[in-house]
């Protein structure tokens, strides 16, 4: 069975521009998170999907930030237009049911703005 | 709002030796999942092990053990028989209870172990 997967792995784009990071999650998981590491700090979470429902999105930085999930399977997050702060490591898990407590993970997305 | 720490930002072990990593967590909750997951170099995150809160007894997977000290809101990570492959950055987690909405995972900062041949 594959796992989580996220593309890609790296992404070195000029502040202004835009990214997409895809992410793939396990099939069959009705649920799906993003979450972003930022250097020297903690993990944070950016938003949830059940299916293609936003159930979720209290961790979305600003406006810049859109996630979509069309027919529940993969998601996108775009980040337009990109700025320096928005580097970092964004992770995608999915999980399997109403009362999961399990999310597997991806390996991430390296993002460095320039 | 519920916090994790991890005030190790590395630690180091000979292999085949046993290390201890730390986690604290604030929460007024009394119910709740802790976690504890793995992400060697360039490659994906992993679940070591989980705890539910409302279970006393300390959960255990192969060489990794926990220290689950609810009243002290501690969760340690014990790994015995250190390995070359459990280099990694190890982060501890929380999860509010399975009821409602609010899965979303809430992380220490993690700390980076190298073990040494």
């Amino acid at each position: 069975e594959a796992g989580v997967t996220q593309f890609p792995s790296h992404s070195v784009i000029e502040k202004g521009q835009t990214v997409t990071l895809r992410c793939d999650p396990i099939s069959g998981h009705d649920n799906l998170y993003w979450y972003r590491r930022v250097m020297g700090k903690e993990i944070k979470f950016l938003l949830h999907f059940v299916k293609e429902s936003k159930q979720d999105e209290s961790g979305m930085p600003n406006n810049r930030f859109l996630a979509e999930r069309t027919g529940g399977t993969y998601s996108t997050l775009k980040v337009q237009p990109a700025e320096l702060e928005d580097s970092g490591v964004y992770f995608c898990a999915s999980s399997q049911g109403t009362y999961e407590n399990i999310q597997y993970f991806g390996a991430g997305t390296r993002l460095s703005v320039l | 709002a519920q916090t994790v720490t991890q005030s190790q930002p590395e630690m180091s072990v000979q292999e085949a030796e046993t290390v201890t990593l730390s986690c604290t967590y604030d929460t007024s909750e009394s119910d709740y999942y802790l976690f504890w997951y793995k992400q060697p170099p360039s490659r994906q995150m992993i679940l070591v092990i989980r705890q539910e809160a409302y279970k006393q007894q300390n959960a255990t997977e192969n060489r990794f053990s926990v220290n689950f000290q609810k009243a002290a809101k501690s969760f340690s990570l014990k790994i015995s028989d250190s390995q070359l492959g459990d280099a990694a950055m190890y982060f501890c987690a929380y999860r509010s209870p399975r009821a409602g909405n609010n899965r979303k995972l809430i992380w220490g900062l993690g700390t980076s172990l190298a073990v040494n041949p």
